[in-house]
């Protein structure tokens, strides 16, 4: 089955502590997204990348990494830095069409971390 | 300009009758206008999406209405359902721009169908 993964659903982290939420896809995508989601604010972007090893600060990237080594893969590092870090997380990717177009955005489950 | 406002934020409709959800948007390079569907605990899921080249589609109960000249876009809901009840988001993007597919999101409307 094609589609994206993300893990965990469920994180949990004391304050001052890094961690990372892993994103796969396999519908061979090119683009790549990281959206955080806060009840009543909706989806807000906080990176994105279009090919590998290049990627772009969305909205609200401030306390938060990523990397994109591999096609498929665009995981999310919150840091110590990010003031206010429980939310869900959402990791999406859309492909290009033939004129450079972009496509349907296709979602994964979601990560819910918390900071205890 | 890059705001995609959303309204209500809730709904409550009966069974059998019509939710609608409206949005607006300032950008005029946006071309496409997708609407996703989210269930509690759940990722997003496309529901339907529009280019601003027609007014309307409609996919089964679903049916989007685009106003180009007054930068606005509905989603109707007909014979709302139980199974309806969720988030429904609006977005916006240029789809053929530099921006790749940069979806800008409305802040949500959680519908609920009553029985």
């Amino acid at each position: 089955d094609g589609g994206i993964t993300q893990s965990p659903k469920y994180l949990f982290r004391k304050e001052g502590q890094n961690v990372t939420l892993s994103c796969e896809q396999n519908l061979n995508h090119d683009a790549m997204y990281w959206y955080r989601q806060d009840p009543g604010q909706g989806l807000r972007l906080i990176y994105y990348s279009q090919i590998v090893n290049d990627f772009q600060k969305g909205d609200i990237a401030e306390g938060y990494s990523v990397s994109r080594e591999k096609k498929e893969s665009f995981p999310l590092t919150v840091t110590s830095a990010q003031k206010n870090p429980t939310a869900f997380y959402l990791c999406a990717s859309t492909r290009r069409g033939p004129r450079g177009e972009s496509n349907e955005q296709f979602f994964g489950p979601g990560t819910r971390l918390t900071v205890l | 300009q890059q705001q995609v406002k959303q309204s209500p934020q809730s709904l409550i409709v009966q069974k059998g009758g019509i939710s609608i959800i409206n949005c607006a948007y300032e950008n005029t390079a946006f071309d496409y206008f997708p609407w996703y569907q989210q269930f509690p605990g759940k990722g997003p899921a496309l529901l339907i999406a529009i280019r601003p080249d027609v007014s309307e589609k409609k996919e089964g109960r679903f049916t989007i209405s685009f106003n180009k000249s007054a930068k606005q876009f509905s989603l109707h809901i007909m014979d709302s359902q139980p199974g309806d009840s969720a988030t429904y988001f609006c977005a916006a993007t240029n789809a053929g721009g530099t921006s790749y597919g940069k979806l800008t999101f409305g802040q949500g409307t959680i519908l609920t169908v009553h029985p």
